[in-house]
């Protein structure tokens, strides 16, 4: 049980264009969504929480209007990087709640996108 | 500024011996622990969790809590090969609500 799957496993875009990236909890309901950033050698950061049927929640220094994320059912989450640039080239996490004690996190195996 | 500090590495531990990890953390708010395995290249996978003072043991893994230091640590026995991975820390002040703090992980290496 909690399998999180996520697509593309690995993009490559040019400079300019937008990449959408799926988020899907396939055995569980998530109400709660979370999309990190992980650059080779750093740790994970939590860029936003997605909450299904509500705005998104954005970290501190995430440009919401640069990563648009949108949790349309209990099951799916999208972000888009919009006008890709170079330095947005990281690995890409996403993770879905799953109802516990404690409330627990699954992640999904990660989009890695490298913008050219 | 939550935070949560983990001795990056390299950890070199001989084969079938125990390995020990830890994690401090700032905010004393802290509810939730969490140790996550992450191989080179891949997404973390959860290892355990532990929300209570004291140990708590998974098999080869057990998990420790001491919320008066403010420190998490992971034995891990009999280390395998297969262990050699970085091991996160990750910690939830919210009950689940919020995201998790990750630490920057310790790279541990098994010698067999």
């Amino acid at each position: 049980g909690a399998v999180v799957s996520q697509h593309p496993s690995w993009v490559i875009c040019k400079s300019g264009t937008s990449v959408k990236i799926e988020c899907r909890s396939l055995d569980f309901q998530a109400t709660t969504m979370f999309w990190y950033r992980q650059f080779p050698k750093q740790s994970l950061m939590l860029m936003a929480t997605s909450n299904e049927g509500s705005k998104a929640t954005y970290e501190q220094g995430v440009e919401k209007d640069k990563f648009l994320i949108n949790h349309a059912s209990l099951t799916l989450s999208t972000l888009t990087v919009t006008s890709a640039h170079p330095e947005d080239s990281s690995f890409y996490i996403c993770s879905a709640r799953s109802s516990g004690v404690p409330d627990t996190q699954y992640f999904g195996p990660g989009t890695r996108l490298t913008v050219l | 500024q939550k935070e949560v500090e983990q001795n990056s590495g390299p950890l070199s531990v001989p084969e079938g011996a125990i390995a020990s990890l830890n994690c401090t953390y700032s905010d004393r708010g802290s509810q939730s622990f969490f140790w996550y395995r992450q191989y080179s290249g891949k997404s973390p996978e959860l290892i355990m969790f532990i929300y209570s003072n004291g140990d708590k043991e998974d098999g080869r893994f057990t998990a420790q809590l001491n919320k008066a230091s403010q420190y998490v640590s992971l034995l891990i026995r009999d280390s395998q090969p297969s262990d050699s991975a970085t091991y996160l820390c990750a910690v939830n002040s919210g009950g689940g609500a919020d995201g998790l703090t990750f630490g920057k992980g310790t790279h541990l290496i098994i010698q067999p």
